[in-house]
């Protein structure tokens, strides 16, 4: 049983680049099969996939966010980490980690990211 | 992309009673890998079902899940106080991975 922890800024400027990581316990990320990803939701708002990465390197990302994703594995630290570039007022959302086989088995309890000045 | 549709976007019912959540593909769901979660204010969702029928560890067996191809439902046979909440399908056989808008389960 997996458990996922976010953590980073709760507060980033515009044009600038986010960056969250998570924390994985109860299981070793180099010697599973699961993949680790992110998902967001903008305040009162639905959910959106960003993306995974899986531990054969494969990785997978939302169009929608224009390259501005990269999903990175640290195994050694059992972390990975969310880096979004170029921030806007619409990228403010509660970001959650994301974990599974397939579909989404684990999930951090979220944390808000806001954009402003 | 896969656009998901659910309905009704707000269902309101009385503890006891059975809700019956739809969620329409834009095109077919292969080997049904479509989800259903549940969120609650100010949580995190939780998986309920995978495969579009098979229940995640842990959820009662007042939850299930059908369908397959372009249109799945989720019921809840009868409704206990902690399932009122806001309940999400989405597919994951094919990227980008998307969600459906949601239906809120109220108190009628």
């Amino acid at each position: 049983q997996l458990q996922l922890q976010e953590s980073g800024p709760g507060l980033v400027k515009p044009s600038e680049t986010l960056s969250l990581t998570c924390s994985v316990s109860g299981g070793s990320m180099s010697s599973s099969s699961y993949y680790w990803g992110w998902l967001r939701q903008p305040p009162g708002k639905g959910l959106e996939w960003i993306g995974n990465m899986y531990n054969d390197g494969r990785s997978y990302y939302n169009p929608s966010l224009k390259s501005r994703a990269i999903i990175s594995v640290d195994t050694s630290k059992n972390q990975f980490s969310l880096k979004l570039t170029s921030v806007t007022a619409a990228d403010t959302a509660v970001f959650y980690c994301a974990s599974g086989w397939t579909a989404i088995d684990y999930w951090g309890q979220g944390t808000l990211v806001t954009v402003s000045s | 992309d896969i656009v998901l549709t659910q309905s009704p976007g707000t269902l309101s019912l009385s503890p006891g009673d059975r809700a019956t959540l739809s969620c329409r593909a834009s095109q077919s769901v292969s080997g049904n890998q479509l989800a259903w979660y549940q969120q609650k204010p100010g949580q995190a969702p939780r998986l309920l079902i995978h495969g579009a029928s098979s229940r995640a560890t842990g959820i009662p067996d007042r939850f299930s899940g059908s369908g397959s191809g372009t249109d799945f439902t989720l019921t809840i046979r009868r409704l206990e106080p902690e399932d009122f909440a806001v309940y999400y399908c989405q597919q994951y056989v094919t990227s980008p991975w998307t969600f459906g808008q949601g239906t809120k389960v109220e108190i009628k």
